[in-house]
């Protein structure tokens, strides 16, 4: 059973550019959560999504940020118009609907590598 | 509001010390879960353990052990016989127990180095 897949594993971008994260969860995981860690920090939760829906973005920037989880593919944290402020590792974690994966807790998120973003 | 504190920034110990981890949390739920997470140089998170507010029960899995305690809010980490690999940055974390949503909060994380 295939782990949580995020892509790439490394960006850069310019500044004013838009960056596309890419975060597929766990097979028959359909929540999906976005952490980012700022340089040396804990991780801060940004948004937690289930398939079609955002359930709680109360982490999100509230400008540039956006997020979606289609019913098909992979979740994707779009950055519009990056600034140097934005550069971080961005860690998408999923976990399971309760009762439905025997081999993983639920209610516990099991994290992707995250995406290490930078803005030059 | 949630917040957790891991007042050890970086601790050094010498290899095959014991060390442990300190984690406070505050909290005005009465049911929430308690995480471990490691995460090594490579940078991924690497779940290691969760805890729910009505167990307090202590944990042992091989050289790891936590000890929860309620009446102090805290979740302290013990790494017995400490082994080079061990050296990575340590995070503890908490959620509601919100079905539907946990979302984690996490301190800010103990680096730990474990010298040869």
């Amino acid at each position: 059973n295939a782990g949580v897949m995020q892509n790439p594993r490394h960006l850069v971008r310019r500044r004013g550019q838009e960056a596309r994260l890419r975060c597929s969860p766990m097979k028959g995981h359909s929540h999906v959560y976005w952490y980012r860690q700022l340089p040396e920090e804990g991780l801060k939760f940004m948004v937690y999504l289930q398939k079609e829906n955002i359930i709680d973005e109360s982490g999100m920037p509230k400008e540039r940020f956006s997020a979606e989880f289609p019913k098909e593919g992979p979740s994707i944290l779009r950055i519009q118009q990056v600034v140097r402020g934005d550069s971080a590792a961005y860690f998408c974690a999923s976990s399971p609907p309760p009762g439905t994966d025997t081999q993983h807790s639920t209610d516990t998120q099991y994290f992707g590598p995250g995406t290490r973003l930078t803005v030059l | 509001a949630q917040k957790v504190t891991q007042a050890q920034t970086e601790i050094s110990v010498v290899e095959k010390e014991d060390v442990t981890l300190d984690c406070v949390y505050e909290t005005r739920d009465t049911t929430y879960y308690l995480f471990w997470y490691k995460q090594p140089p490579s940078g991924e998170l690497v779940f290691l353990i969760r805890r729910n507010s009505f167990d307090e029960q202590n944990e042992i899995s091989g050289r790891y052990s936590w000890n929860f305690q309620k009446s102090t809010s805290s979740f302290n980490f013990t790494i017995t016989a400490s082994q080079v690999v061990d050296s990575a940055v340590y995070f503890c974390a908490l959620s509601d127990f919100n079905f539907g949503n946990e979302k984690l909060t996490f301190g800010t994380g103990t680096r730990l180095t474990i010298i040869p």
